[in-house]
């Protein structure tokens, strides 16, 4: 069966650091892979997308980027965080697009302070 | 913009009541989907309806979609104090872009 990893859980990075959140997915291959930010009591907002391995889409400018060195990777990175980053980063994945089932890491609370 | 925008965005009810929440969007689809975010977790999917569908369900879930109106409904019948949590719909607005509305936020009240 499919399951997707996120991690970390949890973090607190100072403003100006950098970030790195790793997603992986098992059991699948070729996947669409999504990362969303949640901020608190919002809707999700698409950061980034992929359909393929060095394949990166962004959907909204800013501090953030993404990267997929593997089929089933999806890395979110920052090289000088800011307060305004912290939020929750959800991962995702579905097969096919237009409209198949999206799965959805357990995410990750980032707080900038 | 949001694809899909639901509403209420916050719904209180007793357990046993049902509750009912409604999506609209703004383009046509091919389905749409529903979604359940218990409080700091990722969501899971519930169900979903393609657009040549009408009504589906699915234990206590009833879904409807109305595509002249470009609206879906979310009914959860004889709530209870564990359905607590945000309610997603996800629209697709391009071949590989899902989106989702700000959610519901639904609390059941034991």
């Amino acid at each position: 069966s499919q399951t997707i990893h996120q991690w970390p859980a949890t973090l607190v990075q100072p403003v100006g650091s950098p970030l790195s959140l790793e997603c992986t997915v098992e059991g699948t291959s070729n996947p669409n892979l999504y990362w969303y930010r949640q901020a608190a009591g919002r809707g999700l907002q698409l950061l980034f997308y992929s359909v393929g391995i060095g394949q990166i889409s962004s959907e909204v400018p800013q501090n953030l980027s993404a990267s997929r060195p593997q089929d089933r990777q999806f890395i979110l990175s920052s090289k000088k965080l800011l307060l305004s980053d912290s939020g929750f980063y959800l991962c995702a994945w579905e097969t096919g697009g237009d409209g198949n089932t999206i799965y959805f890491g357990e995410g990750s609370w980032l707080t900038v302070v | 913009s949001q694809q899909g925008e639901e509403d209420p965005q916050a719904l209180s009810i007793q357990e046993g009541e049902n509750a009912t929440m409604n999506c609209s969007y703004k383009t046509s689809i091919n389905n749409l989907q529903w979604y359940r975010q218990n409080s700091g977790r990722g969501l899971v999917h519930l169900i979903l309806i393609r657009s040549n569908e009408r009504e589906k369900h699915s234990g206590r879930l009833r879904v409807t979609l109305d595509t002249s109106k470009k609206s879906s409904s979310l009914l959860i019948t004889a709530s209870r104090a564990a359905d607590t949590a945000s309610y997603f719909c996800a629209t697709w607005g391009g071949s590989y872009i899902p989106t989702f509305g700000r959610g519901t936020s639904l609390i059941v009240h034991p």
